[in-house]
C-alpha cells in the first residue's frame, strides 16, 4: 500500500531554514503529482506546493512564493520541501500528500502522511 | 488566487440525521473541480469525493456531492457515529488547491 513518511522538522529560529524529506514507495512515484499540504496546531488545511510527475511544473501558494521550493528525484522515490526565511506563521504539521489521478496534474490528494512538524520560534 | 468558504462553522446533528455542508468558490474557475475531505482527531484527511460528486474508493453511498459554478454541497444522508469529524472542501484545478476552513460535525 502507499506509504508516505516525512522527515526534517523540528524547531528553528526565524529567518533560518529547513528542509523537508519525504520517502514514498507503494506506488509508482514518477508517475504522480506530490504536493505538501500544512496544518498549524488547531487550524484548518492549508495547501503550501505542488509539483508535477516529471517535476517540469511547480506552484506555490502565495505565502511561501519566493521562499520555499519544492523538488523531486524520481530515481530516489523522494519528494522535498526547501523552506528558507522561516516565520513564526509557518509553525505546522507539514504532510507530503500524492494525488489521486496518474498524470493529469489537476487531482484530488487520495493519501497523506502523517507529517513532520515544523516549530519556528525564537 | 481563489478563496474557499464553507458554512456553517459548526453543526450539531444526532445519529441517523442528515448534514447539509456547503462550499463557496470566489471564482468560478474553468477546469476547475471540487473535492471533499473528512479528518478525525490525530489523522490524516481522508478523500470522500472528488471531481464534485464522485465517491472515492471505498466510500458509503449516505456521502454525496453535488454542485456547479460557485456553490457545492456534501449531504451526509444519515449521520452515522463514525461520521463526526471535520469536513474539508477544496477547489483544485491545473495549479491551484485551495482548501475552505472546514466544517464541524458534531453530535448534539
Amino acid at each position: 500500500q502507499v506509504q508516505l513518511v516525512e522527515s526534517g522538522g523540528g524547531v528553528v529560529q526565524p529567518g533560518r531554514s529547513l528542509r523537508l524529506s519525504c520517502a514514498a514507495s507503494g506506488f509508482t512515484f514518477s508517475h504522480y503529482g506530490m504536493h505538501w499540504v500544512r496544518q498549524a496546531p488547531g487550524k484548518g488545511l492549508e495547501w503550501v506546493a505542488g509539483i508535477s510527475y516529471l517535476g517540469s511544473e511547480e506552484y506555490y501558494a502565495d505565502s511561501v512564493e519566493g521562499r520555499f521550493v519544492i523538488s523531486r528525484d524520481n530515481s530516489r522515490n523522494t519528494l522535498s520541501l526547501q523552506m528558507d526565511g522561516l516565520r513564526p506563521e509557518d509553525t505546522a504539521r507539514y504532510s507530503c500528500v500524492k494525488v489521486m489521478t496518474m498524470g493529469p496534474f489537476a487531482s484530488p490528494f487520495d493519501s497523506w502522511g502523517q507529517g513532520a512538524l515544523v516549530t519556528v520560534s525564537s | 488566487e481563489s478563496v474557499v468558504t464553507q458554512s456553517p462553522g459548526t453543526v450539531s446533528l444526532s445519529p441517523g440525521e442528515r448534514a447539509t455542508l456547503s462550499c463557496r468558490a470566489s471564482q468560478s474557475l474553468p477546469s476547475t473541480y471540487v473535492a471533499w475531505y473528512q479528518q478525525k482527531p490525530g489523522q490524516a484527511p481522508r478523500l470522500l469525493v472528488a471531481g464534485t460528486s464522485s465517491r472515492a474508493t471505498g466510500i458509503p453511498d449516505r456521502f454525496s456531492g453535488s454542485g456547479s459554478g460557485t456553490d457545492f454541497t456534501l449531504t451526509i444522508s444519515r449521520l452515522e457515529p463514525e461520521d463526526f469529524a471535520v469536513y474539508y472542501c477544496q477547489q483544485y484545478g491545473r495549479s491551484s488547491w485551495t482548501f475552505g476552513p472546514g466544517t464541524k460535525v458534531e453530535i448534539k
